[in-house]
């Protein structure tokens, strides 16, 4: 079965400074990794996704995240933070042997402070 | 995402009561499926549809159910709530024809108190 593991609940980060949110997945073939944002009160807006091909992937807001399949990771990183970036934000997997379906990680809570 | 919409956005409801959740897409898109997010648990999956004849349990059906009206309305029933379906559910579409790119859009959320 797919699963995905955020290892950090909450980062707390200056604004301005570089930000790298962790996600470890569980999945024998290749998997299709996601990261959503949630904002307060929001729904889940898509940051970035990965299929195949480059392991770099580029997102929306100056996101980036990188597939390494030998470490099973899929971490999310951003150069520089800015105060509008606080949220929650979520990994998840998915896989054409499971219909597509998502897992989600628990999520990491991101501050920034001033 | 406006093209995912889902009322109502708050409830309060008392134990035993039977409620209701609509979820209403203009994506024209054939998947639906049906969150509830917790803290700390991220979002579970509770029921999903591939199309109109296709509805299909998740890793925490149990307590729900659902009706799909048309290819555009998804809803989400609790026959009878219990305190520990208080939660965050959300509603999320995504295009079959993609041909398994698919991205899953998320509606705004209803936030559910049931006393």
């Amino acid at each position: 079965a797919q699963s995905v593991t955020q290892p950090d609940i909450h980062i707390t980060v200056s604004e301005g400074a570089s930000l790298e949110l962790r996600c470890n997945y569980s999945y024998g073939a290749t998997p299709y990794l996601f990261w959503y944002v949630q904002s307060p009160g929001q729904g889940l807006q898509l940051l970035l996704k990965y299929f195949s091909g480059d392991t770099l992937v580029q997102g929306i807001k100056g996101f980036e995240a990188e597939f390494k399949r030998s470490q099973s990771s899929f971490n999310l990183r951003k150069p520089s933070v800015h105060w509008s970036d606080a949220a929650e934000y979520f990994c998840a997997v998915g896989a054409r042997s499971n219909d597509y379906k998502l897992s989600f990680g628990a999520g990491t809570t991101v501050t920034v402070r001033a | 995402d406006a093209d995912v919409t889902q009322t109502p956005r708050n409830r309060i409801t008392k134990t035993g009561k039977r409620i209701m959740l609509e979820c209403s897409q203009t994506k024209g898109h054939d998947r639906m499926y049906w969150y509830r997010q917790d803290p700390g648990l991220g979002l579970r999956l509770i029921y999903y549809s591939f199309d109109v004849k296709d509805i299909n349990k998740g890793e925490i059906s149990d307590g729900y159910s659902v009706s799909r009206q048309a290819q555009a309305k998804f809803s989400l029933s609790l026959e009878s709530a219990i305190p520990n379906q208080t939660a965050l559910y959300f509603c999320a579409t995504s295009d079959k024809r993609a041909g398994g790119a698919e991205t899953q859009y998320f509606g705004p959320g209803t936030r559910l108190l049931v006393l």
